[in-house]
């Protein structure tokens, strides 16, 4: 089991370049999770996935937006890059069994410089 | 805006001693709290979860819940230096699957 793999590890992007961030899970997990995690600030909600067909803005989904391409594969898209989204990137998934001690698990992050 | 709070540290401790590191939520309805281990460079890892007042202890680790005061705690007993890391705290937020973080504790425990 891979657990939640990322890709890429790292991207240098040019102001207003677009991209898309890649997560993927193994674990047959319902919810997935887009947070930002900047110095100082811990990690910051952009969007989440409660389950498969369903996509909501979380803290500061501003700039961004996602698809739940299937069960396993949640991305996310940033479609004119600004300096302010330098940042890492992690994704999570979570069971969502319905208990609210439902652990997420997180994968290895991508580190995103803007120019 | 619900919040989480938590001292940046870092906490210094002696190896072998036992650190304390604390989180307070304004959330009321906060049902569950996580405490995530994350070294540097590296992402967040759980350590444990309470959701009922009063102490759970995992080895070395023991988070402590006293939802009257709004607060969430986590002891490590016989502190190693492998234990240097920033601690994240973790509250449910408005619903059972959305997590609000505090922005961590960085903890160093010296030889």
């Amino acid at each position: 089991n891979a657990g939640v793999t990322q890709t890429p590890k790292f991207q240098v992007l040019k102001t207003g370049q677009s991209m898309t961030l890649q997560c993927a899970q193994d674990m047959n997990h319902n919810s997935m999770y887009w947070y930002r995690q900047d110095p100082g600030m811990g990690l910051r909600l952009i969007y989440y996935s409660a389950s498969e067909g369903t996509t909501d803005k979380g803290e500061v989904p501003n700039g961004y937006n996602v698809s739940r391409l299937n069960k396993r594969e949640f991305s996310l898209r940033l479609e004119s890059a600004a300096p302010s989204q330098t940042s890492v990137y992690f994704c999570a998934s979570s069971p969502f069994s319905g208990f609210s001690t439902d652990t997420q698990y997180f994968g290895p992050g991508t580190r995103l410089t803007v120019l | 805006q619900k919040e989480v709070e938590q001292n940046s540290g870092p906490l210094s401790v002696p190896e072998g001693a036992i650190a304390s590191l604390n989180c307070t939520y304004s959330d009321r309805g906060s049902q569950s709290f996580f405490w995530y281990r994350q070294y540097s460079g590296k992402s967040p890892e759980l350590i444990m979860f309470i959701y009922s007042n009063g102490d759970k202890e995992d080895g070395r680790f023991t988070a402590q819940l006293n939802k009257a005061s709004q607060y969430v705690s986590l002891l490590i007993r016989d502190s190693q230096p492998s234990d240097s890391a920033t601690y994240l705290c973790a509250v449910t937020g408005d619903s059972s699957y959305k997590l609000i973080f505090g922005s961590g504790t960085r903890l160093l425990v010296r030889p």
